[in-house]
C-alpha cells in the first residue's frame, strides 16, 4: 500500500513568518508534488520534484519555495506567509510524471493570521 | 493549455440514485483520463483511469468511459450509497511527455447522498 505522510497536519502561522510543510514517502518514487486545495479552485500544482536535489515550478509558483533533499522526503517552504496562502496543502508521489497514478498525503490544514 | 470542466458545485442525491457527474476536456491528441475521490478529512485517491478511447474505466460501482468525439469522461454509479458522500475530482493527464506532462485536475464535484 502506497503511504505518503505530510506533517504538521494543520498549522497556525502569522503574516510575514516562515513556514515549512514537510512530506514523506515510502513508496520508492521518483516523482513528488505539492498541490494546494481551496474552494472553487480544486486542486493547483504548486511544485513538482523527479529527483532529489531538484525541484520544479507547477503552475502556480509565486510564493512557495521547494526542496527534496532525498528520494523520500519533500519540503514546502513559506518564507514570508500571507493571508492569502490559507489553504489544504496536499503532497503526492508517483513512480512515473505522464500518466501514472499519484498517491496522496492526507494534507495539511495551514491558516495564516 | 490543457483544461478539464466538470459538473461545478453540489450534487445533492438519496440512496439508490443514479449518479452523473460530467466531465468534458480540452487537449491534443490521447490524454489519459482520471476519477479521483477525496473522502471528508483525506487526501484523493485515484478511482480509475482510462487511456484510450472507446475505453471502460471502473471501481467500486462507478464507471465512466472515453469519449474522444464528445471529449468527455463522465463519472455514472447505477446505485449511490450515503458512504459515496465525497469530493470526485476529475483529471487528465498529457500523453506528449516531457517536463509539462503533469497531471491537471478539475475543480471538484462534491456529492452528498442522504440516506
Amino acid at each position: 500500500e502506497a503511504a505518503v505522510t505530510q506533517s504538521p497536519r494543520s498549522k497556525v502561522a502569522v503574516t510575514g513568518g516562515k513556514v515549512t510543510l514537510s512530506c514523506h514517502q515510502t513508496n520508492n518514487h521518483d516523482y513528488m508534488y505539492w498541490y494546494r486545495q481551496d474552494t472553487g479552485h480544486g486542486l493547483r500544482l504548486i511544485h513538482y520534484s523527479y529527483v532529489a536535489d531538484s525541484t520544479e515550478k507547477g503552475d502556480i509558483p509565486d510564493g512557495y519555495k521547494a526542496s527534496r533533499p532525498s528520494q523520500e522526503n519533500f519540503s514546502l517552504i513559506l518564507e514570508l506567509a500571507s493571508l492569502s496562502q490559507t489553504a489544504v496543502y496536499f503532497c503526492a508521489s508517483s513512480r512515473g510524471l505522464n500518466q501514472d497514478t499519484q498517491y496522496f498525503g492526507p494534507g495539511t490544514r495551514l491558516l495564516v493570521l | 493549455g490543457d483544461s478539464v470542466t466538470q459538473t461545478e458545485g453540489q450534487v445533492a442525491l438519496s440512496e439508490e440514485d443514479f449518479l452523473t457527474i460530467h466531465c468534458n476536456y480540452s487537449a491534443s491528441g490521447y490524454p489519459a483520463l482520471f476519477w479521483y475521490v477525496q473522502y471528508p478529512g483525506e487526501g484523493p485517491q485515484f478511482l480509475f483511469r482510462a487511456s484510450r478511447d472507446k475505453e471502460k474505466g471502473s471501481s467500486r460501482g462507478f464507471e465512466a468511459t472515453y469519449d474522444k468525439g464528445t471529449t468527455s469522461f463522465h463519472l455514472r454509479k447505477a446505485s449511490v450509497q450515503e458512504s459515496d458522500s465525497a469530493v470526485y475530482y476529475c483529471a487528465l493527464a498529457p500523453n506528449s511527455g516531457g517536463s509539462n506532462a503533469k497531471l491537471t485536475f478539475g475543480k471538484g464535484t462534491k456529492l452528498s447522498v442522504k440516506s
